[in-house]
């Protein structure tokens, strides 16, 4: 399977504990952006990589979280000190670096649960 | 701001055709994505907008105007599987995707 994958799928973790969570976008694909999704809701995007460079941060990432992408391939979401309003499904996608048409693939998202 | 608007539920017939609209801000407008996204799992790629019209694509068709910042999906032949939240996202930026809160579609026999 060639599409973008994330893991681990589901985390249940304690409030205050540390989480991270991994993607692997498509080959060939420059850009790889972090989105989060609560019950109800459509994705709200958190940030954006093209190669290693982390071009865009929304206002919704605290400095609780930091995301990675050291070497322009995969990347990193960590959230530092959880708290109940982090659970939620964060969603990892990506796509070529083109002028037209960018079609943005997801992968199967990471649930996170704070308890 | 980029408010993008869509209605929250919509019902329909099996075999039936049903189409969801949706409205958004033109400012910094770069296109217009429409996913699929069945309970607990991703969105899937359905379309991509960029200029004024109809795309159409199996039984799924999507349509822009870019003028008065709308878009529709319109589906045809309704099937039990197309059960669904359909979300309407625009592009702007760096290439990153606002959504709306997307439409929860019940196709019922």
């Amino acid at each position: 399977d060639t599409g973008v994958s994330q893991d681990p799928r589901h985390k249940i973790t304690k409030r205050g504990q540390n989480v991270t969570f991994r993607c692997d976008p498509i080959s060939e694909h420059n850009r790889l952006y972090w989105y989060r999704q609560t019950l109800g809701q459509g994705p709200e995007f958190l940030t954006y990589f093209q190669n290693e460079a982390q071009l865009e941060k929304s206002r919704l990432l605290s400095d609780r979280f930091s995301a990675e992408r050291p070497k322009g391939s995969f990347s990193t979401l960590e959230i530092q000190r959880t708290e109940q309003g982090d659970s939620a499904m964060y969603l990892c996608a990506s796509s070529r670096d083109s002028s037209s048409g960018n079609t943005i693939y997801f992968g199967e998202g990471s649930w996170l649960t704070v308890v | 701001g980029q408010n993008i608007d869509q209605p929250t539920e919509m019902t329909a017939t099996e075999g039936a055709i049903v189409q969801i609209n949706c409205t958004y801000q033109t400012s910094g407008f770069n296109g217009l994505f429409w996913y699929q996204q069945h309970a607990g799992e991703a969105p899937t790629f359905l379309s991509y907008n960029v200029l004024d019209g109809l795309e159409e694509k199996g039984r799924f068709s999507s349509f822009l105007s870019r003028s008065k910042g709308y878009s529709y999906l319109l589906l045809k032949e309704l099937q039990m599987k197309d059960s669904a939240s359909y979300l309407c996202a625009r592009i702007s930026g760096y290439s990153t995707l606002t959504f709306g809160k997307g439409t929860m579609l019940l196709v019922s026999p």
